[in-house]
């Protein structure tokens, strides 16, 4: 079963507006990664948070952590049409190879509406 | 710096035909792996490797076959191929950061 459950599942919402995404997960891990994908495409990575982190930021995106409640949360602010798509969250597990095996969620749909 | 390349974009099968899903990489990165993607199901790994020469299963392993002979490549070999097995296929690559994915291959087994 896959490690990273995301929430919610579509989230619409006007440009200029903030996107909050969640994700939570089951096992230790040893970092949490945020990745877009625009329709058809491939993914692309946004930002990766290592276990001993708890916020970290990149542009008008906001990552927090929280190792307790195996939880992660991934913040747009000021959102432009142009983000518009699905985002997933992903980790590496604690016992593995650290970054040589990720499990993603299912990802959130995001729209953002002009 | 072409990134990961994956080939071929699209591809169509008859029900126990066999081909190889080409990737290769340009970074050096030492970790490689591949995914399938399925409405609904977000990306489900099937092989990865951390290395030249080393490999190992994923979530969703059955019907497939990887090797890694080269640090620069990390083919998918699909045995026989199966209806259940239409998806699309991405290969990545990471260097102890973010993943760097391929654009993926569209796979029809008929």
């Amino acid at each position: 079963s896959q490690q990273g459950e995301e929430d919610p599942q579509a989230l619409s919402i006007q440009e200029g507006e903030n996107a909050t995404m969640n994700c939570s997960y089951k096992t230790s891990i040893n970092n949490l990664q945020w990745y877009r994908q625009n329709s058809g495409r491939g993914l692309v990575h946004l930002i990766l948070i290592r276990s001993n982190e708890r916020e970290k930021h990149s542009g008008r995106l906001r990552v927090t952590l929280d190792t307790s409640k195996k939880s992660s949360s991934l913040l747009i602010t000021a959102s432009r049409a142009a983000d518009t798509a699905s985002y997933f969250c992903a980790t590496a597990y604690a016992g593995g190879t650290s970054y040589g095996k990720l499990t993603f969620g299912q990802g959130t749909i995001l729209t953002v509406h002009p | 710096n072409a990134g990961v390349t994956q080939t071929p974009k699209f591809q169509v099968l008859k029900t126990g035909q066999s081909m190889t899903l080409q990737c290769a990489q340009d970074m050096n990165h030492e970790y490689m792996s591949w995914y399938r993607q399925d409405p609904g199901m977000g990306l489900r790994l099937i092989h990865y490797s951390v290395g030249a020469g080393i490999t190992d299963q994923g979530e969703v392993p059955n019907g497939y076959n990887v090797s890694r002979s080269t640090t620069e490549d990390f083919p998918l070999r699909l045995l026989s191929a199966a209806p259940s097995q239409t998806s699309v296929y991405f290969c990545a690559s990471s260097n102890n950061a973010g993943y760097t994915f391929g654009s993926g291959t569209r796979l029809t087994v008929v």
